[in-house]
């Protein structure tokens, strides 16, 4: 069974930073792209970030560049997402995704001061 | 700034036919766009419904499939249920993603 956990969302002050990890488990990790997703409250979907099955390709949403890191460890099968310069308009459910097939039940960030 | 378009809101009455579409800022959707669908219930996670514009995930229902339509990704639903009430999200590849706004569909 394919199982996406994600944990450490949470409240935080404007500017300050936190690291989204996803636990996955029930499909081989190392082959598939990644994505982030995240959903404000009461609006829709918004791609974020995906990374490539080995790390060597990142990309992101315009709004989070130069803020939010992407990245994986193949090894402990986890994704994570850094973000540092938290503004209120990234509060959001952030969902971990594979290949845009299976979603976590998300985690929520909320950014308030 | 790219922009995917979808219909607000649709309704639709049980056993009928309805279709969702996907219009792009940039110019008719095609395939290199690799458009997905996704249905989201209220308090649910998204649940994946069509990938690569007509291609079904094996839990998707039968009555639910993908196509071109118009230059335009679309989504259509035959035999409407009640259980289909829901919103849903087109998704278009641009070498990130953009989700579309959603469209709220009422079975009525």
């Amino acid at each position: 069974e394919v199982q996406l956990v994600e944990s450490g969302g949470g409240l935080v002050q404007p500017g300050g930073s936190l690291r989204l990890s996803c636990a996955v488990s029930g499909f081989t990790f190392s082959n598939y792209w990644m994505s982030w997703v995240r959903q404000a409250p009461g609006k829709g979907l918004e791609w974020v970030a995906d990374i490539k099955p080995d790390g060597s390709q990142k990309y992101y949403v315009d709004s989070v560049k130069g803020r939010f890191t992407v990245s994986r460890d193949n090894a402990k099968n986890s994704l994570y997402l850094q973000m540092n310069s938290l503004r209120a308009e990234d509060t959001a459910v952030y969902y971990c995704v594979k290949k845009f097939d299976y979603w976590g039940q998300g985690t929520l960030v909320t950014v308030s001061s | 700034q790219t922009v995917v378009t979808q219909e607000p809101s649709l309704t639709v009455s049980p056993g009928g036919t309805v279709t969702l579409t996907c219009a792009s800022s940039t110019g008719a959707v095609t395939n290199d766009y690799y458009p997905n669908w996704f249905q989201q219930k209220p308090g649910q996670t998204p649940r994946a419904l069509i990938y690569s514009t007509i291609n079904k995930h094996s839990w998707t229902p039968a009555r639910f499939s993908g196509s071109l339509l118009g230059g335009k990704a679309a989504l259509t639903l035959s035999g409407v249920q009640p259980e289909d009430e829901a919103e849903y999200y087109c998704l278009l590849n641009y070498g990130g993603w953009v989700f579309g706004g959603g469209t709220k569909l009422t079975v009525l």
